[in-house]
């Protein structure tokens, strides 16, 4: 299995405080996602990055902040949690466009109340 | 905007039954398709990829083919198991790198 580490593994936490998911990948792969999975709406893209520093908004990016000082962390932000960001959230990597697969991590369980 | 689409939602077959997943999808304009598992409180684990200039490719049991033209793909896998129980998601590659994945076909394989 692809070395990525996700963290917390569940988290429940109140409405508008801030919290942050932490991705960590062994494999030096290039792009890192985070992606919310939700019943009903299937995995959805919140952001993405192809490299330090350089990121790019997904899907449903609105209320989340991301950042990736090294190469094998990604940090995934909300800055002040909603109910409505309740949620799995899972981590992905991959090494080179169009040709290999997405390796996913085992997820975030995030309850906000 | 593309949309993936997976149907039925669910399915339960007996043990030994040949399982034949559906995908579609709206836009041809992509990079790859690809096949993933998925159990319970687990990530999804890859299953199969499909290079948009290839029609099929196989792992084992499994096949899975690409008509890009319709916008179809089919997951076929051979002699299902009871450990073949899981969720089965078809995702598009596209510009950017980006996944665009499908509803899910809950599987149940009975003994």
């Amino acid at each position: 299995d692809a070395g990525i580490t996700q963290s917390p593994r569940h988290k429940v936490t109140e409405t508008g405080t801030p919290v942050t998911l932490r991705c960590h990948q062994t494999e030096n792969h290039r792009y890192m996602y985070w992606y919310r999975q939700d019943p009903g709406h299937g995995l959805r893209l919140i952001h993405y990055s192809y490299g330090v520093k350089d990121t790019d908004k997904g899907e449903v990016s609105d209320g989340y902040s991301v950042s990736r000082s090294k190469t094998e962390d990604f940090l995934l932000t909300l800055e002040s949690a909603t109910s409505s960001q309740t949620s799995v959230y899972f981590c992905a990597i991959s090494d080179k466009q169009g040709n290999q697969p997405q390796h996913f991590g085992d997820g975030t369980r995030l309850s906000i109340l | 905007k593309q949309e993936v689409t997976q149907i039925p939602a669910a399915l339960s077959v007996p043990e030994g039954e040949n399982l034949v997943l559906n995908c579609s999808f709206t836009d041809s304009a992509i990079y790859n398709l690809q096949w993933f598992r998925q159990d319970p409180g687990k990530g999804l684990t890859s299953l199969l990829l499909i290079q948009s200039s290839q029609r099929e490719q196989t792992s084992g049991r499994l096949n899975a083919s690409l008509d890009k033209s319709s916008g179809r793909s089919t997951l076929y896998i051979a002699a299902s198991q009871p450990g073949d129980s899981a969720t089965y998601l078809c995702a598009v590659e596209a510009a950017g790198n980006k996944l665009t994945f499908g509803g899910g076909t809950r599987v149940l394989v009975k003994p």
